[in-house]
């Protein structure tokens, strides 16, 4: 069975402030997903990584996928209150079946 | 809005009964997939249809089944409902090619009395 353990499962920061969001697995992954996701609505898919040591960014996140594509972390830059939420990561493997990790609910004070 | 819709929102039976849940996604994909979210155990893949074809089986219980129809819509069934199977179900798609990139609906919450 494949799992994927994020770190941390709580994180509370002021707004202004830095904050890294870990993934890992032992097992490889084809894909990387991270989703956001608000109270009583769908997970929103944020960026999907494929390459071993792919760095992608979008604007504030920077989303990055291991060398050996077992882990991943997101980092987000000068957080606001907006980016307030339940973070998942995602592992691809066949026929596009995701396995997801625990989840990070993040909140951002003003 | 993701472009996939489910309904209906919220669904309350009680413990014994068989509900379905429905699924319509997005224009122009042929992939479906249902998840199933609790506190508990996460979000985990339950089964992926494809054209019409199931393609994929996870976590799905015997009790439940799906069908993807010609239209593309796609139906969850639930029966002989425990407290257990209170959850968020949803329903995701993705465009062909791109399996990994999955577009999640709203949800339905089950909740079992």
């Amino acid at each position: 069975t494949q799992l994927l353990e994020q770190s941390p499962q709580f994180l509370s920061i002021q707004e202004g402030e830095n904050l890294t969001v870990y993934c890992n697995s032992s097992s490889v992954f084809s894909s990387l997903q991270w989703y956001r996701q608000e109270p009583g609505e769908g997970p929103v898919l944020l960026v999907t990584v494929v390459t071993g040591g792919e760095v992608k960014k979008l604007k504030r996140l920077t989303f990055q996928f291991g060398d050996a594509r077992k882990d991943s972390s997101l980092h987000i830059t000068a957080a606001q209150p907006g980016d307030t939420g339940l973070y998942l990561c995602a592992g691809g493997t066949s026929y596009g079946k995701l396995t997801f990790g625990q989840g990070t609910i993040l909140t951002v004070h003003p | 809005d993701s472009g996939v819709t489910q309904t209906p929102k919220h669904l309350i039976t009680a413990t014994g009964q068989r509900v379905t849940l429905r699924c319509s996604p997005r224009s122009g994909d042929l992939s479906v997939y249902w998840y199933q979210q609790s506190l508990d155990q996460g979000l985990q893949f339950l089964i992926q249809y494809y054209n019409g074809e199931e393609r994929a089986k996870g976590n799905i219980l015997e009790r439940f089944s799906a069908q993807q129809f010609p239209d593309l819509h796609s139906e969850l069934n639930l029966s002989s409902l425990e407290l257990g199977d209170s959850a968020l179900y949803f329903c995701a798609s993705s465009e062909v090619g791109r399996d990994y990139e999955q577009y999640f609906g709203p949800g339905t919450r089950l909740t079992v009395t």
